[in-house]
């Protein structure tokens, strides 16, 4: 069964740069046809895409946050990771990350369970 | 960039049917994919590529999609089933989720 889970801090400063990582554990991350992504939830919120990643390495981000994100893959590690730079209070959220299935299914098929982060001085 | 509209909230009254609309341009001819929170949970995918269930989503789950609206029907509903409801599609490479909707079971 395929597993993920989110790890980082859960408070940063603002203007930092938020920094978490999410490992995949009972399947390879270099699978073909499978993207992995980040989604954040701020409390009481509705749910906002933030990019994802291919194995080897190809990115889509939200074009709204593009100028402060990077996603980033670590195959051997079967890990992958985000980086939101200049960070303010409206990126306090929980922040998801998820695997986009093949074309076949297409939809984000497996999910962590989140992590809280908390933009604060 | 490409907008879904989901209504904020739907009551359903226990054993009947609920229907939960997405609303964006020329939806029908995208996929939609819909996805249940409940409360302190992660998403769960419960319908793919408009009205497709996972393994272990029941029947009563099922999904529409036609013209410039989605759906997501429940039937039967149950206590359980009470959640917060979004659809999401991929346009050119990028996720867009609606708003969610919050189905309350009374």
């Amino acid at each position: 069964q395929l597993q993920l889970q989110e790890s980082g801090p859960g408070l940063v400063k603002p203007s930092e740069t938020l920094s978490l990582t999410c490992t995949v554990s009972g399947g390879s991350i270099s699978s073909s046809g499978y993207y992995w992504g980040w989604i954040r939830q701020p409390p009481g919120k509705g749910l906002e895409w933030i990019g994802n990643i291919y194995y080897s390495g190809s990115t889509y981000y939200n074009p709204s946050l593009k100028s402060r994100v990077t996603i980033s893959v670590d195959t051997p590690k079967n890990q992958f990771s985000l980086k939101l730079k200049s960070v303010t209070a409206a990126d306090t959220a929980i922040y998801y990350c998820a695997r986009r299935g093949t074309m076949a299914v297409a939809g984000l098929d497996y999910w962590g369970q989140g992590a809280l982060v908390t933009v604060s001085s | 960039s490409y907008e879904l509209t989901q209504p904020l909230s739907v009551s359903v009254a226990l054993g009947q049917t609920a229907r939960i609309t997405c609303r964006g341009n020329n939806i029908g001819k995208k996929n939609v994919h819909w996805y249940q929170q409940k409360a302190g949970q992660a998403p769960l995918l419960v319908i793919y590529r408009d009205i497709n269930r996972p393994s272990g989503i029941p029947e009563r789950i099922s999904g529409s999609n036609s013209g410039n609206t989605a759906a997501l029907t429940i039937s039967r509903a149950q206590a359980g089933d009470e959640a917060d409801y979004y659809c999401q599609v991929w346009d050119s490479s990028t996720a867009v989720f609606g708003g969610g909707t919050k189905l309350t079971v009374l």
